[in-house]
This record gives C-alpha cells, structure tokens and sequence, in this order.
C-alpha cells in the first residue's frame, strides 16, 4: 500500500459526459501527478501540482482539467468524454519537487467511455 | 514521445531463473528509475540510480547504468512468480524533474 488512494476504483460513462476523479496524497506529501495510462500510448503524464499550485504540464487535453485543494486532495476533471479517454488514470504524490524525487503511485481508476 | 525504452517487450522464465530488463534513453538524464505494476494495479518503485553511479543493489534487484550507451539494465536474480509483473523505466533528463516512462517490459515468471 502507497499511502495514497484514488476514488473511484472504476468508472463508466458515456460519451459526451464529465467525471471527476479524485485523488488524496501521503499525508507528507506535498506534490501530486497525474498520468493517463492506455495500451497504444504507455504512461502518459499529464500534469503536476505542488502545494496547489500548478508546477508542470504534460500531455493533457484542453477537455481535461486538475485542482488541488488546500488539503491537498486533487480532482482531475474529464469532460466531453470521448471513447478514445478510456483508460487507466493514476495519481501519484512525492514529497519534494527536485531532481531526484520517488514518486508513490495510487492504484488507479480505471475510465471506460462507452 | 518515449524517452526510455523497455527490451524485450515480453519475457517467460521459470521460476529461479534470472530476468534481465533493459532501458534505453536517448538524451542525457538526471536519473533513471525502475518501476514495477503488477496487473491493472498502480506501479511501484523499485530503484533509482543518479547518472554519476554505475550500479546499484536493492535484495534481488541489480540495476546497472552505461551513460555512455545511454541504457540501463534491471537484473532480477533467482526470479519467483510473484515477481510477475510489468517493469518500467522511467528518466528524467535536462532541467526537468517530470519522470518519462517507457512502454514497459512484461515478465512472466512461471512456478
């Protein structure tokens, strides 16, 4: 167990829809990512917040969106949802933004678009 | 795109037997992580090795680095079936801190 959890486990919807996923770091974490994860396109990562401010981003669609809270909970909001969105998406918290830095993983929701 | 690549892409073993990984990157990197996800499951770090060390150990775990062929490999020894799993690797290079991950190597360590 990471210490950090994901809610939900899973999610189907259907095209044209929104969800939010939603994602609680270690406790001593400051720095939250999220990552997509699909069969064609690997590990993708997507964007990185730290302390709730936005620090870096990735591959991410201008349907998605990410937050996070003062808590330093995070949300990764998908919307107008396309079949193509389907996928594992993971969060993962560190403590420190710099250059060698572990990243603990969350174990995932998985989205299917139908 | 991919910074680092996973070979093979598929790898069967028995059980005892050794699995060698290996990771190639293409620009000059920061570090080098190895991850491990088990099915469906969030990945888990295994290792990290600066690009100024050479190898390093962790238990079963053996991971070399050759800057110079810009590749690292993972070496797991006397394998076991729950050490079935994917294993990424995962760079950092220039001035970013933004691990990139590889496409993975699948083991299958059979009892």
């Amino acid at each position: 167990d990471s210490g950090v959890t994901q809610t939900p486990k899973h999610l189907i919807t259907a095209t044209g829809q929104r969800v939010t996923l939603r994602c609680s770091p270690r406790s001593e974490d400051l720095s939250v990512y999220w990552y997509q994860q699909s069969l064609d396109q690997g590990l993708q990562f997507l964007i990185h917040y730290y302390n709730g401010e936005e620090r870096a981003k990735g591959n991410i669609l201008e349907r998605f969106s990410a937050q996070q809270f003062p808590d330093l909970h995070s949300e990764l909001n998908l919307s107008s949802l396309e079949l193509g969105d389907s996928a594992l998406y993971f969060c993962a918290s560190s403590s420190r933004t710099g250059r060698q830095e572990t990243q603990y993983f969350g174990p995932g929701t998985r989205l299917l678009v139908l | 795109s991919q910074q680092g690549e996973e070979d093979p892409q598929a790898l069967s073993i028995q059980e005892g037997e050794n699995a060698t990984m290996n990771c190639s990157y293409k620009t000059s990197i920061n570090n080098l992580q190895w991850y491990r996800q088990n099915s469906g499951r969030g990945l888990v770090h295994l290792i990290l090795i600066r690009s100024n060390e050479r190898e390093k150990h962790s238990g079963r775990l053996r991971v070399t680095l050759d800057t110079s062929k810009k590749s690292s490999s993972l070496l797991i020894t006397a394998s076991r079936a729950a050490d079935t799993a994917s294993y990424f690797c995962a760079t950092a290079s220039g001035g970013s801190y933004i691990p990139t991950f590889g496409r993975g190597t699948s083991l299958i360590v059979h009892p």
